[in-house]
């Protein structure tokens, strides 16, 4: 078993930019949480994905948008990047209750 | 809002030696879960204990244990026997709704 598998590992955009951030679930999980950690912060939720909808949202503006394919794969899509935005970007799934939630090893973004 | 308090930034133990990690969370829900995870400079972020709000028991896993105190929302990790591979970010946690809040973190250093 693979557990959750993001890619790019880093990535480098300029402002104004969009970038597309993906990731693979746990085998056997069906939903895909994506967090925002900003150098020496903790993680902060964006969204979470269920049966392809959004059941979820923390308060991040409608710049990031995210999608889930039916085989449970999710993408995480910020527009007109801020310099703000840099930070590194965690993917976690679960099965049906978050309390066994996975963790990828996270996309870095750099937006200069 | 619930929120999530680390006040110590950075720690410090001596290999073998115990040390603890202080997290007070804030709500009004009654039933939720509460987290400790350990990000070490991977970046992966690994799931160390948990702990449900309606057990009265404190939760155990080898030698992480803690310390929950549900009427003064105190959430304090306890690691017994420090080794150096414990050295790491902390992150207390607080679960409700499938969406998961972190604290920001404690930096735990083991000298050898």
């Amino acid at each position: 078993d693979a557990g959750v598998t993001q890619s790019p590992t880093h990535l480098i955009k300029t402002r104004g930019q969009q970038v597309t951030l993906r990731c693979s679930p746990k085998s056997g999980h069906d939903t895909v949480s994506w967090y925002q950690q900003a150098l020496g912060q903790g993680p902060q939720f964006i969204f979470q994905y269920y049966e392809e909808e959004e059941r979820q949202r923390g308060n991040f503006p409608d710049r990031f948008s995210g999608h889930q394919f039916p085989n449970y794969s999710s993408e995480l899509n910020v527009n007109a990047l801020l310099l703000g935005d840099s930070a590194l970007y965690l993917c976690a799934s679960s099965p049906e209750s978050t309390y066994e939630q996975y963790f990828g090893p996270g996309t870095r973004l750099t937006v200069t | 809002a619930q929120t999530v308090t680390q006040s110590q930034p950075e720690m410090s133990v001596q290999e073998a030696e115990t040390v603890t990690l202080s997290c007070t969370y804030d709500t009004s829900e009654s039933d939720y879960y509460l987290f400790w995870y350990k990000q070490p400079p991977s970046r992966q972020m690994i799931l160390v204990i948990r702990q449900e709000a309606y057990k009265q028991q404190n939760a155990t896993e080898n030698r992480f244990s803690v310390n929950f105190q549900k009427a003064a929302k105190s959430f304090s990790l306890k690691i017994s026997d420090s080794q150096l591979g414990d050295a790491a970010m902390y992150f207390c946690a607080y679960d409700r709704d499938d969406k998961i809040i972190f604290g920001k973190g404690t930096r735990l250093h083991i000298l050898p």
